[in-house]
């Protein structure tokens, strides 16, 4: 069964300094990725998802993810840290062929200082 | 726009009440989610539908149904709540069966059971 491990529940930046937020995924097969950011009291929106098409994808709001096939990882960065990137960010991975869901990781919860 | 919208923000019940979300898309989507989020656990999958009248199980089902009436509504039941059910609930949905189609959230439900 496919699932994602996000290391760090906590990430903390200064502002202007580099986001990197971690992704593990365990997979049989060559799996479809997704980071989602959900701010205070929302629900989630779609940052950018991997679908095998190019391993560096680009995503909404500056933010940007690299699949690594060989160190099974799809971590999400972003080089210069807004304030408005405060909120929590959650790495999910299609689950086994035939079940449309999404089976997410725990989630990080990304601080920004000024 | 892909919206999803959750009828209720905010509920609090009583212990043993019957308790209905709903939720309603209008995308024409075939894929209906109904999640459960716990801080630390991340999203986890109550039950989803791929059409009208057809529902799967998802990872946590016990304690809760659901009902698919009419394509664009989703309803998550809870027969009789408990505390232990107090949590966010998402409703989400998606267009057909390709593995790389994204996932729309619905703001979300909070559900306070005492």
């Amino acid at each position: 069964a496919q699932s994602v491990t996000q290391l760090g529940s906590h990430v903390s930046v200064s502002e202007g300094a580099l986001v990197l937020l971690r992704c593990n995924y365990s997979s049989s097969v060559p799996p479809y990725l997704f980071w989602y950011v959900q701010y205070p009291n929302q629900g989630l929106q779609l940052l950018l998802k991997y679908t095998s098409a190019a391993t560096l994808v680009k995503g909404i709001n500056g933010f940007e993810a690299e699949f690594k096939k060989s160190e099974t990882s799809f971590h999400l960065t972003k080089p210069s840290a807004h304030m408005s990137d405060a909120a929590e960010y959650f790495c999910a991975v299609r689950k086994d062929t035939g079940r449309r869901a999404l089976t997410f990781g725990s989630g990080t919860r990304l601080q920004v200082q000024p | 726009d892909v919206k999803v919208t959750q009828s209720s923000r905010y509920l609090v019940k009583r212990t043993g009440e019957k308790v209905f979300l709903e939720c309603v898309q209008d995308m024409d989507h075939e894929n209906m989610f109904w999640y459960r989020q716990d801080p630390g656990l991340g999203l986890r999958l109550i039950y989803f539908s791929y059409d009208v009248k057809m529902k799967e199980k998802g990872d946590i089902p016990e304690g809760y149904s659901v009902s698919r009436e009419k394509k664009e509504r989703f309803s998550l039941i809870l027969e009789s709540a408990s505390t232990n059910q107090t949590s966010m609930y998402l409703c989400a949905s998606s267009l057909g069966q390709a593995s790389g189609n994204t996932i729309y959230f619905g703001e979300g439900s909070w559900l306070t059971v005492v």
